[in-house]
C-alpha cells in the first residue's frame, strides 16, 4: 500500500529554524518526484518545490526559490521541507505528494498526498 | 508560468441537480508526450487533495460515475450530474505540464 505520512504540527516561533518530513512507503521512493504544496489558512494550493530522490534534482517554484530548502534521504525514504528562519507568514499546511519520474505517466501523478503538516509561526 | 483560471469560485447547488465548474489554462497542456496534462482534484476541510480526475477525463478509482471531465488543449470542464451531499469542499484544477505546476483558484462547493 502507497503511503506518504507527513511528521506532526508544530509550533515555532519568528525567526526559528525547521525542518519537516514526508516519507514514502510501499512503492520505489527514488524514482518518483516528491512535491511539496503550502495550503495557508482559508487559502488555495500553491507548488513550492519539488525533488527527485534518486539524484536529489530540486526545482523551486519562483515563489519561494531561497525562502525553503528542500532535501532527500533515499536511504530512509524521506524527503524534507526546511527552514532557516521561519516568519509569521509561513504559517500553513503542507503538503507532501508524489509524481513518476516519467511525464508520459500521469496516472502515477499526484495519487497519493501526505496528511499535511501544520505549520504555527507565532510570537 | 502557466495561468490556471477556473469559474466560478463559488457554487451552491441543490442536492441531484448538476453542478459544472471551468478552467483555463494560460497556454495548451497538450504535452509533447501526446497526454494533456490537466487533473482535477477534491478537498473537504481538513483534509490532503484527493486526485478526482487525471489527463482531462480518466475518472481514479472509487470516483462515482457522477463526476466527468472534458475539454482539450487550454479549457476544461468538471462536471457533476447529480451532486450529493458528500460533494461539498474544494475543488481544484491543476497543469501538470510544465514546471512550476499551477493550481487554478478553487471553486467551493455548498449544497443548498
Amino acid at each position: 500500500e502507497v503511503q506518504l505520512v507527513q511528521s506532526g504540527a508544530v509550533v515555532k516561533k519568528p525567526g526559528e529554524s525547521l525542518k519537516i518530513s514526508c516519507k514514502g512507503s510501499g512503492y520505489s521512493f527514488s524514482n518518483y518526484w516528491i512535491g511539496w504544496v503550502r495550503q495557508m489558512p482559508g487559502k488555495g494550493l500553491e507548488w513550492m518545490g519539488i525533488i527527485y530522490p534518486d539524484d536529489s534534482d530540486t526545482k523551486y517554484s519562483p515563489s519561494f526559490q531561497g525562502q525553503v530548502t528542500i532535501s532527500a534521504d533515499k536511504s530512509i525514504n524521506t524527503a524534507y521541507l526546511q527552514w532557516s528562519s521561519l516568519r509569521a507568514s509561513d504559517t500553513a499546511t503542507y503538503f507532501c505528494t508524489r509524481r513518476d519520474a516519467s511525464i508520459a505517466i500521469p496516472e502515477r501523478a499526484f495519487d497519493f498526498w501526505g496528511q499535511g503538516t501544520m505549520v504555527t509561526v507565532s510570537s | 508560468d502557466y495561468v490556471m483560471t477556473q469559474s466560478p469560485l463559488s457554487l451552491v447547488v441543490t442536492l441531484g441537480q448538476p453542478a459544472s465548474i471551468s478552467c483555463r489554462a494560460g497556454q495548451t497542456l497538450l504535452y509533447t508526450d501526446g497526454n494533456t496534462h490537466l487533473h482535477w482534484f477534491h478537498q473537504r476541510p481538513g483534509q490532503p487533495p484527493r486526485r478526482l480526475i487525471y489527463k482531462v477525463s480518466n475518472r481514479d478509482s472509487g470516483v462515482p460515475d457522477r463526476f466527468s471531465g472534458s475539454g482539450s488543449g487550454a479549457e476544461f470542464t468538471l462536471k457533476i450530474s447529480r451532486v450529493e451531499a458528500e460533494d461539498v469542499g474544494i475543488y481544484y484544477c491543476m497543469q501538470g505540464k510544465n514546471w512550476p505546476w499551477t493550481f487554478g483558484q478553487g471553486t467551493r462547493l455548498e449544497i443548498k
